[in-house]
């Protein structure tokens, strides 16, 4: 069974910018989370998908906005690149239809803003 | 609002040595408690979980009791090898309607040295 995948895994933007990542959930699960993880603040919790609807969000800016498609796949969208948005996102899946605690990770995608 | 604590690292062991790495937690109720665990260039992997006081979740020879009393969910093992170098994260799960998210710790870098 394929894991999570995230694309890219690696970007580099300039402040300004509005960058895209993907993120595939494992084969089945409906569920999909992104988290960002950056050496001061840790791990995030950005926002959790479920059949297309976002179920809940972080503290976050506006600037990050998601969404979840029909075939369970989600892409989180930065806008306007500030350089504090350099981080690494994580995307995790579950299957959403028994909370079963556990969340499966991809390798994320690391973002540099310039 | 929902926390966790754990120590802070690197934690820097010989082979063979007996690791603790601490986790305390603030919650309301009595929340799932995990730890995950990223290799370098990976995303997180869950490592062991528990899902009520007192139960001990246990994984690649790693444990951890939850501990209602203290608030804890101390990681331990017996003996590291330089393949447990990775950075642990303690873990907690918080229910908002239908929606989870994971509230993480710090996060604590290991280093086994031969």
């Amino acid at each position: 069974k394929a894991g999570v995948t995230q694309t890219p895994r690696y970007l580099i933007k300039t402040r300004g910018q509005q960058v895209t990542l993907s993120c595939s959930p494992i084969s089945g699960h409906r569920s999909v989370s992104w988290y960002q993880q950056t050496p001061g603040q840790g791990l995030q919790f950005l926002f959790e998908y479920f059949s297309e609807t976002q179920r809940n969000k972080g503290n976050f800016p506006g600037r990050f906005s998601g969404r979840q498609f029909s075939n369970s796949r989600s892409e989180m969208n930065v806008s306007t690149l500030e350089l504090g948005d350099s981080a690494l996102y994580l995307c995790a899946s579950r299957t959403g239809t028994r909370y079963t605690g556990e969340l499966f990770f991809g390798e994320g995608s690391r973002l540099t803003v310039l | 609002g929902d926390s966790v604590t754990q120590m802070e690292g690197p934690v820097t062991l010989s082979e063979e040595a007996f690791l603790t790495i601490n986790c305390t937690y603030t919650a309301t109720g009595y929340p799932s408690l995990f730890w995950y665990v990223q290799y370098p260039g990976e995303g997180l992997q869950l490592l062991l979980k528990a899902t009520k006081a007192d139960d001990k979740g246990s994984n690649k020879g790693f444990e951890a009791t939850y501990r209602k009393e203290t608030t804890s969910f101390h990681l331990e093992k017996g003996s590291v090898q330089v393949s447990d170098s990775a950075v642990y994260f303690c873990a907690l799960i918080v229910q908002e309607d239908s929606s989870y998210k994971l509230i993480f710790g710090s996060g604590t870098r290991l280093l086994v040295r031969p």
